[in-house]
């Protein structure tokens, strides 16, 4: 079976950094992928690592180690508005295009 | 503008009936898919669709039907057999290779 490990919830201040940890092991691994959701809204996707390295768009970057099974999602200037969940899903051969998620992190930013 | 509607927004049903859940995107993509979401668990994999009048089974799909007779539409019937429907269900879709998925704006069933 799939297995996709995150922190359930964090905390941070606004202008802050946050870096949230996603481990995984999954069998015929074929891509990682973040996504964003605001509590009752659909998600909406941040980011995608299928190779090995750092991933960097605005104050988001994602880092993949494939061998590790190991992910992180990096927010940089903090702000009010990140305060959401933040899913971790990886695509694996056997669910063709399907996503698998794991659980997600409640981030919660502060003043 | 080109996107993901499902519809309705908000659903209640009484215990025992069998409620179809609408699905359909203009962004000529592919594959669809079915999720649902529970408080603390994430989303989960109900079924999924590569392409039309084809379909596979997710992680959960007892007691839930699909069909994808047309590209634009994947609806999913929530039958009686389901022991706990109520929940958040999402719909998405993606172009075949390995690219991201969109999602609707969500169905929150609940059942009574």
């Amino acid at each position: 079976g799939q297995n996709i490990d995150q922190p359930t919830e964090m905390t941070a201040t606004e202008g802050a950094i946050v870096q949230i940890n996603c481990t995984y092991q999954t069998s015929g691994f074929n891509g990682l992928f973040w996504y964003q959701q605001h509590a009752g809204e659909a998600p909406t996707f941040l980011s995608y690592n299928v190779l090995d390295g750092l991933e960097e768009k605005g104050r988001f970057s994602s880092f993949l180690s494939r061998s590790k099974g190991y992910s992180y999602l990096l927010l940089k200037e903090l702000q009010m508005k990140d305060s959401a969940s933040y899913l971790c899903a990886v695509k694996v051969r056997q669910a063709g295009t399907a996503l698998i998620f794991g659980k997600g992190t409640t981030l919660s930013v502060s003043s | 503008d080109g996107g993901i509607t499902q519809s309705p927004k908000y659903l209640f049903r009484k215990e025992g009936q069998n409620v179809t859940l609408s699905c359909e995107q203009n962004l000529n993509h592919d594959a669809m898919y079915w999720y649902r979401q529970d408080p603390g668990q994430g989303l989960r994999l109900i079924y999924y669709s590569q392409i039309v009048n084809d379909f596979q089974k997710g992680d959960i799909a007892e007691g839930y039907s699909v069909s994808r007779e047309k590209k634009e539409s994947f609806p999913l019937t929530v039958t009686s057999a389901q022991k706990n429907p109520t929940a958040f269900y999402l719909c998405a879709s993606s172009i075949r290779a390995n690219t991201e998925a969109f999602f609707g704006q969500g169905t929150r069933l609940t059942v009574v």
